[in-house]
């Protein structure tokens, strides 16, 4: 187990449907990164953040979303959703990076199916 | 900008083989971080390793070891007497400066037969 929890794991919707994915970080990590890994494919950086502000975005679609809660709890939003978005999407999370000890460490992911 | 280029889509060995996995990477920034993860048939991203850029030195943990080339903007990863346990996809990745965005590799397929 690596502390980072993910939920839920698996999940099979509709075109067009919104969906939330939530991530806890490990604890005492501040940092949550989110990427999207499709079939074959390797791993899309969508958004980073830190103690609850976005720091970094990637090629994240518009219909996406996320935030980071003062928990350090985050969640991401992807809405009217297409085929295209079926993927993996993992959260990570990673200690205070001003240490120089920054490391990512991942979840399990979360399955999405969009039929 | 920061690129990590894996050019090894998939390699196939036989069980005890050495193999080495090419990880080349693209910054302008002179403090970075370089990483190698492990995805498992399980799904699950395993860190194995972090090198800063002022640290070229090699790295050997089992039979695991870790090439790292400024000159080349190289950091391989060789596995020695493989075994089929280390069958997976293996991504390299490259960190900015303040960890803000972490660039991953298209990954690295490595089937280990017996």
């Amino acid at each position: 187990d690596s502390g980072v929890t993910q939920t839920p794991k698996h999940l099979i919707t509709a075109t067009g449907q919104r969906v939330t994915l939530r991530c806890s970080p490990r604890s005492g990590d501040l940092s949550v990164y989110w990427y999207q890994q499709s079939l074959d494919q390797g791993l899309q950086f969508l958004i980073h953040y830190y103690n609850g502000e976005e720091r970094a975005k990637g090629n994240i679609l518009e219909r996406f979303s996320a935030q980071q809660f003062p928990d350090l709890h985050s969640e991401l939003n992807l809405s009217s959703l297409e085929l295209g978005d079926s993927a993996l999407y993992f959260c990570a999370s990673g200690g205070d990076g001003n240490s120089g000890a920054n490391v990512l460490t991942f979840g399990a992911g979360s399955r999405l199916t969009v039929l | 900008a920061q690129k990590v280029t894996q050019a090894q889509t998939e390699i196939s060995v036989v069980e005890k083989e050495d193999v080495t996995l090419d990880c080349v990477y693209e910054t302008r920034d002179t403090t970075y971080y370089l990483f190698w993860y492990k995805q498992p048939p399980s799904g699950e991203l395993v860190f194995l390793i972090r090198r800063n850029s002022f640290d070229e030195q090699n790295e050997i943990s089992g039979r695991y070891s870790w090439n790292f080339q400024k000159s080349t903007s190289s950091f391989n990863f060789t596995i020695t007497a493989s075994q089929v346990v280390d069958s997976a996809v293996y991504f390299c990745a490259l960190s900015e400066y303040n960890f803000n965005k972490f660039y991953f590799g298209s990954g690295t397929k490595l089937n280990v037969k017996p």
